[in-house]
């Protein structure tokens, strides 16, 4: 199936601890995304890769730290986990000569 | 981006006409409406979008008014599986940042 998967689906982990989030798409895309849904549901673009090179950061804490080894993955790496990094994580993939956005289905993240 | 104004929530019956407004009256000319929803714990799904005219296609209809500052999205016949938050989002086409306000709660009643 032609898509953009998430791995994994759900995440509980401690605070302080670090975590890596892992997402491909098989659509051809050349551009990605890493977006964050907090509790109050909105919906906050954190991060975009275009053929590996990082073309926005959002203000985003240092301790997240995406890597995008070719233009069909971009992985998202958190150090020192705290609880307000509890959301659901989603990735996004497009084209830039296209038109809508692809997202995955999501990683809850949970920190206690 | 221009931002974008729309109803927090709306109802409407399985099997009617579901019409969503939205409010972009500070849209540029080269920016397009984009029409996103999100289902319950799943990830935004892209409807539509245009620029002037409308556009239709096997999800929905587009209806942009002539001065572009206000849009229409069209369900022609919406089922329960429609409800969901839909998001009304301006952009041009470059810089790629699609950036989401709070959307409309629609929900399809029995």
């Amino acid at each position: 199936d032609t898509a953009v998967s998430q791995t994994p689906k759900y995440l509980v982990t401690q605070m302080g601890n670090d975590k890596s989030i892992k997402c491909e798409q098989n659509l051809g895309h050349d551009t990605m995304y890493w977006y964050k849904q907090d509790s109050k549901k909105f919906l906050k673009i954190m991060f975009s890769y275009n053929n590996k090179e990082l073309i926005i950061n959002e203000t985003v804490p240092n301790r997240f730290s995406p890597k995008s080894p070719d233009k069909a993955h971009l992985n998202l790496h958190i150090n020192s986990l705290e609880l307000g990094d509890s959301a659901v994580y989603f990735c996004a993939s497009s084209q830039v000569s296209g038109t809508g956005y692809t997202f995955g289905s999501g990683t809850r993240l949970t920190v206690v | 981006d221009a931002k974008t104004t729309q109803p927090t929530s709306m109802d409407c019956a399985e099997g009617r006409a579901a019409n969503l407004p939205c409010n972009h009256s500070t849209i540029s000319g080269n920016e397009y409406v984009y029409w996103y929803r999100q289902i319950h714990s799943q990830g935004p799904q892209y409807i539509i979008h245009g620029l002037k005219n409308n556009e239709t296609n096997e999800m929905a209809s587009l209806i942009i008014t002539e001065d572009r500052k206000s849009s229409t999205l069209i369900l022609p016949h919406a089922t329960l599986r429609d409800t969901a938050v839909y998001y009304c989002i301006v952009r041009a086409r470059e810089p790629q940042k699609l950036v989401f306000g709070q959307g409309t709660r629609l929900t399809i009643n029995p």
